[in-house]
């Protein structure tokens, strides 16, 4: 069965500091992945989607870029957060239907 | 995106039938997910509808009718541990998952 995994589960970062998230996925070969970000008490909005490995699609121009260096492997990376960076933060992969991650809640203090 | 629009919250009894309404934009339109989130969790996927009609998964059923842009997601004979955010997504394109805000569920004795 398929399962992904997406770490870690809390994060505390200064403004200004670099941010590196990561999301694999097992089970599966060539999943359709995203990244979600989810505001207190919000909906969750698409950040950035990829069909296969090197090609990211970006939903929203931000402070944040994703990079899928391997088939079943998603990262969400910053250069310098912001305070407005803060939110949970999902991971998911779709061959039909979307599954998530645990999601990481991000803090940026 | 797509314009998925959901009711912020709800409040329903134990053991009642609750109806969850969901309206998204028709253009580009794939197919109508529910998902349901407890607070701090991730999202995990209810039920999905491609075609109209309506898709029964024991206490749930989720009915669509593409012609108007309309969902909706029953619930019955709920339960206390049926308290949690119900999110309505749309899958547009190739694979893109577009969400609502949410529609917090709230289930009193």
């Amino acid at each position: 069965s398929q399962t992904i995994h997406q770490w870690p589960a809390t994060l505390v970062q200064p403004v200004g500091s670099p941010l590196s998230l990561e999301c694999t996925v097992e089970g599966t070969s060539n999943p359709n992945l995203y990244w979600y970000r989810q505001a207190a008490g919000r909906g969750l909005q698409l950040l950035f989607y990829s069909v296969g490995i090197g090609q990211i699609s970006s939903e929203v121009p931000q402070n944040l870029s994703a990079s899928r260096p391997q088939d079943r492997q998603f990262i969400l990376s910053s250069k310098k957060l912001l305070l407005s960076d803060s939110g949970f933060y999902l991971c998911a992969w779709s061959g039909g239907v979307a599954f998530f991650g645990q999601g990481t809640r991000l803090t940026v203090v | 995106g797509q314009n998925i629009d959901q009711p912020t919250e709800m409040t329903a009894t134990e053991g009642a039938i609750v109806q969850i309404n969901c309206t998204y934009q028709t253009s580009g339109f794939n197919g109508l997910f529910w998902y349901q989130q407890h607070a701090g969790e991730a999202p995990t996927f209810l039920s999905y509808n491609v075609l109209d009609g309506l898709e029964e998964k024991g206490r749930f059923s989720s009915f669509l009718s593409r012609s108007k842009g309309y969902s909706y997601l029953l619930l019955k004979e709920l339960q206390m541990k049926d308290s949690a955010s119900y999110l309505c997504a749309g899958k547009y394109g190739f694979n893109k998952f577009y969400f609502g805000s949410g529609t917090k569920l709230n289930v009193k004795p």
